[in-house]
């Protein structure tokens, strides 16, 4: 089955520092990928649609200043955090189809950002 | 708007007894729903989706367009059913394939 790795799987970094953070499709290629903000106990807020060889989608209410994102190839996406603050700290997860109709999402491991 | 509804934040049955886990939606077009798992220190995976009608784990979920519902059900619950689950909704073609996420449902299944 489709398989989309996320590393790291946890990063711990200082206020002010920049954070990078890559989702891979490890059997498929991915045009286009997901990126997402979960908190606890609570539901996926969708961040950006990253798409490949072209700019980010972002949502509404989403810096795209502070949240880079990079569709460099067909089987990576990377999330960079930018001059990070203790409000970043979160778990971010990435998604993607391996095809561009409504098949279903496969979702990394996540990446837990912890900023001090 | 396309939304996802998932009334219950928290659902807690016991081993054996019946479980449902309700959906709601509202779409103008013709819905493709999915039901998504979260397991304790997992990733989300895709536990079902309503076009396949199918029985994962004994779930199943039925889309009811008259009530625009799509609750997923369980006769007999166990406890490794515990577990964090979310009703989707693809945006469709023209939104590049993001989708609605409902805001999760905790399940705890206990002995």
């Amino acid at each position: 089955g489709a398989v989309v790795s996320q590393h790291p799987s946890w990063v711990i970094c200082k206020s002010g520092t920049s954070v990078k953070i890559e989702c891979r499709s490890l059997d498929f290629q991915a045009t286009t990928m997901f990126w997402y903000r979960q908190f606890p106990k609570q539901s996926l807020m969708l961040m950006a649609t990253s798409n490949e060889g072209s700019k980010a989608t972002y949502e509404q209410g989403v810096e795209k200043d502070k949240f880079l994102i990079n569709h460099a190839s067909l089987t990576l996406s990377t999330l960079t955090v930018t001059s990070a603050h203790p409000e970043d700290s979160s778990f971010y997860i990435c998604s993607a189809r391996v095809s561009r109709d409504n098949s279903p999402l496969h979702f990394g491991n996540g990446t837990r950002l912890t900023v001090t | 708007a396309q939304r996802v509804t998932q009334p219950e934040k928290l659902l807690s049955v016991f081993k054996g007894a019946p479980v449902e886990l309700k959906c709601n939606y509202s779409y103008s077009g013709s819905p493709e729903l999915f039901w998504y798992v979260q397991y304790s220190r997992q990733r989300l995976q895709l536990l079902l989706r309503h076009i396949s009608r199918e029985s994962i784990k004994g779930f199943t979920a039925d889309l009811n367009k008259g009530e625009t519902s799509f609750h997923l059900k369980k006769p007999f619950a166990q406890e490794e059913d515990s577990a964090m689950y979310y009703c989707a909704l693809p945006r469709g073609y023209t939104n590049a394939g993001k989708s609605t996420f409902g805001d999760g449902t905790t399940l705890t299944v206990k002995p």
